[in-house]
């Protein structure tokens, strides 16, 4: 089975700090994505990427940067967090470039507080 | 962008088939129709996804319109495990799904 493990499941910061969130996969996926969760406004893109290296602003990148390195790794960084930041996050991958539909595999979930 | 529109929640009895619908007037030709699911305090799962003709598989069946513009999940047999959020989703070309805010299913036992 796919295995997309985020290294937090709860996470407290404060305003101002620089927060790193990491998701690796383990299914050699070219595709990996970042949403947030906000009740009732349901998972919202913030950026996504489709090879190492490569980027792609999502519907709401503001206040969000991301980093690829690794095939396997996809980091999403809050250069200094505030409280609207405060939210459940999720990583997802997926196979890449082979058509439109091939499924998402998703994490748990970091649930970020910003203090 | 194409979008979807499901109902908020929905409740169902135990062990009795569920009709989860979803609308999507907007789909464009070459956009394929997901479904997932979200169980509480896991990240969402994968179910079933189809482009124009129904399908099947061991978690779930998906009924596809004729036009498209709607479609509906259907669980066989609701068990408490499959209370869920369920999404309906497209996913265009450039990669993207966009997910709304989803069903949340009430199973009565």
């Amino acid at each position: 089975d796919v295995k997309v493990t985020q290294s937090s499941r709860y996470l407290v910061k404060r305003t101002g700090e620089k927060v790193f969130l990491e998701c690796v996969q383990d299914m050699d996926h070219e595709n990996m994505f970042w949403y947030r969760q906000d009740p009732g406004l349901g998972l919202r893109l913030i950026y996504f990427s489709y090879d190492v290296k490569m980027k792609e602003k999502g519907d709401i990148p503001e206040g969000y940067s991301v980093s690829r390195e690794k095939k396997e790794r996809f980091s999403l960084i809050l250069e200094s967090a505030s409280t609207n930041q405060t939210s459940m996050y999720l990583c997802a991958s997926s196979l890449g470039w082979t058509g439109n539909n091939q499924p998402q595999h998703f994490g748990d979930g970091t649930r970020l507080s910003i203090l | 962008d194409a979008k979807t529109t499901q109902p908020n929640s929905m409740e169902s009895n135990e062990e009795e088939p569920v009709h989860l619908p979803c609308n999507h007037s907007t789909i464009s030709g070459t956009d394929y129709i997901h479904w997932y699911r979200q169980l509480p305090s896991q990240g969402p799962e994968y179910v079933i996804h189809g482009l124009t003709s129904n399908v099947n598989n061991r978690m779930a069946s998906l009924a596809i319109a004729e036009d498209r513009k709607s479609s509906t999940l259907i669980l066989h047999r609701a068990t408490l495990r499959d209370a869920a959020v369920y999404y309906c989703i497209l996913r265009d070309p450039g990669n993207q799904f966009y997910f709304g805010t989803g069903t949340s299913l009430t199973v009565i036992p």
